[in-house]
């Protein structure tokens, strides 16, 4: 079965642009998984949805970060008025159910804002 | 709070010698401890986890990893290197149970470099 797909895989974005980035998760997992890895980091949680209910949007830096899932599996980050410290690589991770500890991992989305 | 420390960035090691890479956690109650690898351009693979079973933990590719609670340590290792485990690799704490689900706490990652 195919794993967790994320697209585009790389996005270079002019400053103030708004982008759309897209993560398909494993079929039939609930959870999922936004993370941001900045150059030379590990990543770092951004927002968690159990199936189209956003649980918990905590790690998302400001108000111009924004995620959904409205049917329960594709989910999309937007990022609003891009600023050169958006630059990171987006990680989308799945899991089968809520309490499954075992996250499986998309290859991720290059953005880079110049 | 949870949190791990990765003590090395950069380890560097000779094709066919042994790797170890260093990790101390910090955690309020029993951990649940990961490595994940993360090859340029491929997503991060679990490589093994401790969940209070064995204190020794094997995982994928010879890699095994030991849970020492007296030291607070989850150190890395591999009897013999390869050159296809030249990577960054990650150490990987689950965060505390909250609404029902679990985060994963990164380290900041250390590069594994394998020279012939």
């Amino acid at each position: 079965g195919a794993g967790v797909s994320q697209s585009p895989r790389y996005k270079v974005a002019k400053r103030g642009q708004d982008v759309a980035l897209r993560c398909d998760p494993i079929s039939g997992h609930v959870s999922l998984f936004w993370y941001q890895q900045a150059l030379g980091q590990g990543p770092e949680f951004l927002t968690y949805f159990q199936n189209e209910a956003q649980l918990d949007k905590s790690g998302l830096p400001s108000d111009r970060f924004f995620a959904e899932r409205p049917e329960g599996s594709v989910s999309t980050l937007k990022i609003q008025r891009t600023q050169q410290e958006d630059s990171a690589v987006y990680l989308c991770a799945s899991s089968f159910d809520r309490s499954s500890y075992e996250q499986y991992f998309g290859p991720g989305t290059r953005l880079t804002v110049t | 709070a949870q949190s791990v420390t990765q003590l090395d960035s950069h380890v560097s090691v000779s094709e066919g010698t042994p790797v170890l890479l260093r990790c101390n956690y910090s955690s309020s109650y029993s951990p649940s401890l990961f490595w994940y690898v993360q090859h340029p351009n491929k997503g991060l693979q679990l490589l093994l986890k401790y969940t209070s079973a064995a204190t020794l933990v094997k995982g994928i590719n010879g890699f095994e990893a030991e849970f020492k609670k007296s030291e607070t340590s989850f150190h890395l290792t591999k009897p013999s290197a390869h050159m296809s485990d030249a990577a960054e690799y990650f150490c990987v704490v689950r965060g505390p149970y909250s609404g029902g689900y679990n985060k994963l706490i990164f380290g900041a990652g250390t590069r594994l470099a394998v020279h012939p």
